[in-house]
């Protein structure tokens, strides 16, 4: 199985501020990484999907890199919506499937 | 628009049965693989199972192997998850979620809950 630890757990950070999200993989993934964003109540959105590619919609100050087994999440600019959970998932046994465990963007 | 809405989630009892629908519209669904994925309360995502576009190759977590069964209509644009032999472990929130091997679960429904207790 193909555990996927993100770090940090908790990350609070002020509107304007630049976040930095990371994804390890206990074995190379390839790129076959993608990212998501959950609000409350709301079911996840995918912002990134094979580690850099942003999914239709998403904006460009989110942004994805790595491959192997590091993976970084970069949001710019945090505008107020971009306060959420971040869960990393990979797809490199396809069809099983694995989610991180997710971090959490605060507003500091 | 693509939508995927669930239904069939409530309170059961351990050892009970429940049988989650997504009913899907929007896209062309016999052309995609589908996903079954869950939340515990206040927890992360897991991934519970999917089912390819015609239903001939179903995978699953292992913690639901022998009790879940995941299938689809594709002439009603359909996807369900048959629950047997709950347990308060299975508690969660579960999303279907459109499968895509080009780029993962690109669209999710808005989830029903599943409470297993006494």
């Amino acid at each position: 199985e193909i555990v996927l630890t993100q770090s940090p757990a908790t990350l609070s950070l002020s509107p304007g501020e630049r976040a930095t999200l990371s994804c390890r993989a206990s074995q190379s993934v390839s790129s076959y990484l993608a990212w998501y964003q959950q609000k409350p109540g709301q079911a996840p959105r995918l912002l990134i999907y094979d580690a850099s590619n942003r999914a239709t919609g998403i904006p460009a100050r989110f942004s994805g890199s790595g491959s192997g087994t590091d993976f970084t999440l970069t949001i710019s600019s945090l505008e107020p919506e971009d306060f959420a959970v971040y869960y990393c998932q990979q797809r490199s046994n396809w069809p099983l499937r694995t989610f991180g465990q997710g971090t959490k963007v605060e507003i500091k | 628009e693509v939508q995927l809405v669930e239904s069939g989630g409530g309170l059961v009892q351990p050892g009970g049965s429940l049988r989650l629908s997504c009913a899907a519209s929007g896209f062309t669904f016999s052309s995609y693989w589908m996903s079954w994925v869950r939340q515990a309360p206040g927890k992360g995502l897991e991934w519970v199972a999917n089912i390819k576009q015609d239903g001939s190759e179903k995978y699953y977590v292992d913690s639901v192997k022998g009790r879940f069964t995941i299938s689809r209509d594709n002439a009603k644009n359909s996807l369900y998850l048959q629950m047997n032999s709950l347990r308060a472990e299975d508690t969660a929130v579960y999303y279907c979620a459109r499968d895509s091997a080009m780029s993962d679960f690109d669209y999710w429904g808005q989830g029903t809950l599943v409470t297993v207790s006494s």
